[in-house]
């Protein structure tokens, strides 16, 4: 697609099930980062791969969080036993080095609400 | 720690009117990105700032970067109300790096 897609887009949990979000890069973008956006603030970085390496992970709050990319283009960010607290929106934005500026395209986002 | 600010975090707009969005942040950086998002949605790239005294513009909307001061400016010309949004900037420290973002500022422009 010509865009960074994202599903589901928009999730209710109860509190202790696990999710699974799913971000599809724009083809051939090497690098992908996950950010969580609380209601009302900037992202907040959780995670880069590049292709399937998964090189920062410093931003992932707990061990409850944990994200992929095993082929290196689909990443799935899954959280376990999830908290009210994880309630926000997850967006994915992926690049390719040299193009653009540079610059990170965002998807639509999932809106996880955990009740 | 990279830390960016944002001010003011809210701005009541008169249509026709002027006004200047501010973003500071605390360490070297060279690059610096102005986004729009909309209520639900999520973000559209404006403007790509990559040196110092770097300015762009596009419609309304004019961008402008100081890397001594750490300082961007988002200015609005003769808001009209499509420009309700909020607009966040957001410093990396090179390319490919992780973005920080300020914490937005929420703009309605009233008729």
């Amino acid at each position: 697609g010509a865009g960074v897609s994202q599903s589901p887009r928009y999730k209710v949990a109860k509190r202790g099930q696990d999710v699974a979000l799913r971000c599809d890069p724009i083809s051939g973008h090497v690098s992908l980062f996950w950010y969580q956006q609380a209601l009302g603030q900037g992202p907040e970085f959780l995670t880069y791969f590049q292709n399937e390496a998964q090189l920062d992970k410093s931003g992932l709050p707990s061990d409850r969080f944990f994200a992929e990319r095993p082929e290196g283009s689909v990443s799935t960010l899954k959280i376990q036993r999830t908290q009210q607290e994880d309630s926000a929106v997850y967006l994915c934005a992926s690049f390719n080095l040299g193009l653009s500026y540079n610059e990170q395209f965002f998807g639509p986002g999932t809106r996880l609400t955990v009740l | 720690e990279l830390k960016v600010e944002q001010n003011p975090l809210f701005l009541s707009m008169q249509e026709g009117k002027n006004y200047t969005i501010y973003c500071n942040y605390s360490t070297t950086s060279d690059r610096l990105y102005w986004y729009r998002q909309d209520p639900g949605k999520s973000l559209e790239s404006l403007f790509v700032l990559l040196s110092n005294g770097a300015v762009k513009q596009e419609g309304r909307l004019m961008a402008s970067l100081d890397t001594k001061a750490r300082l961007s400016t988002l200015h609005i010309t003769a808001a009209v109300h499509d420009l309700s949004a909020t607009y966040f900037c957001a410093v990396d420290k090179a390319a490919g790096n992780k973005l920080t973002f300020g914490g937005g500022t929420r703009v309605l422009v009233k008729p």
